[in-house]
């Protein structure tokens, strides 16, 4: 069965850089959540995508922004980058309706910020 | 705002043993429980999960309870095998009445050895 993918898997960043983190759901999911994990931490909700609109708004800093496309694939935008945003990103998917309650996680971007 | 404790926050049994977790929610309008096993810089992986209208759910040698009076739910593993070992992570979110689910709030998270 299709998953979530993530590309890229890792990335090496020097600070003040921007990167774009991209997220394929699953086919016919139509929510997509992003969430931060940090070393030996929790994952963190940053934002959320519901057919393409945001839908939710969490810890997510003012250098970051998101969206999501017509193809539902979500894009997560860090600009001016900080040494603390080393973490793992990981995006969600989520069926409509009648996809159930579960969020199936990709397999993550590992950004590490020089 | 949404706060979800976890405790223990490692917890190590001898292979065979019962390990227990539990989790205290924080904001009553919450309404789905999901438990997540994650294995080092892997991703979270969905092993049980309970709506609040049910109180309790087992699947094989994993059950989950919920007490919504208390806001407290609980993850049980009984017989654990090494492969059990990994972080796990509670959560809790909202269903709404059209299907859609609100973020997870995660807890802190439960180090679990099992020791062969």
């Amino acid at each position: 069965a299709a998953g979530v993918i993530q590309s890229p898997r890792h990335l090496i960043k020097e600070k003040r850089e921007t990167a774009t983190l991209k997220c394929y759901p699953i086919p016919r999911h139509d929510t997509v959540y992003w969430y931060q994990q940090g070393p030996g931490q929790d994952p963190q909700f940053l934002i959320s995508f519901y057919e393409k609109m945001q839908s939710d708004k969490g810890s997510i800093p003012d250098r970051f922004s998101a969206q999501q496309f017509s193809d539902y694939h979500s894009e997560l935008n860090m600009s001016s980058l900080e040494l603390g945003d080393s973490a793992l990103y990981f995006c969600a998917s989520k069926g409509g309706l009648a996809g159930g309650s579960e969020q199936f996680f990709g397999p993550g971007t590992r950004l590490t910020v020089l | 705002g949404e706060n979800v404790e976890q405790h223990p926050s490692t917890l190590s049994v001898q292979e065979g043993d019962s390990a227990v977790i539990k989790c205290t929610y924080s904001d009553s309008a919450s309404n789905y429980f999901p438990w997540y096993k994650q294995e080092l810089g892997k991703r979270p992986q969905l092993i049980i999960d309970i709506r609040s209208n049910v109180g309790e759910k087992k699947d094989q040698r994993i059950a989950v309870t919920l007490n919504k009076t208390a806001k407290h739910f609980s993850l049980h593993i009984t017989e654990t095998q090494p492969e059990d070992s990994a972080v796990y992570f509670c959560a809790a979110s909202i269903i709404w009445g059209g299907g859609a689910t609100n973020k997870l709030i995660f807890g802190t998270g439960t180090l679990l050895a099992v020791q062969p």
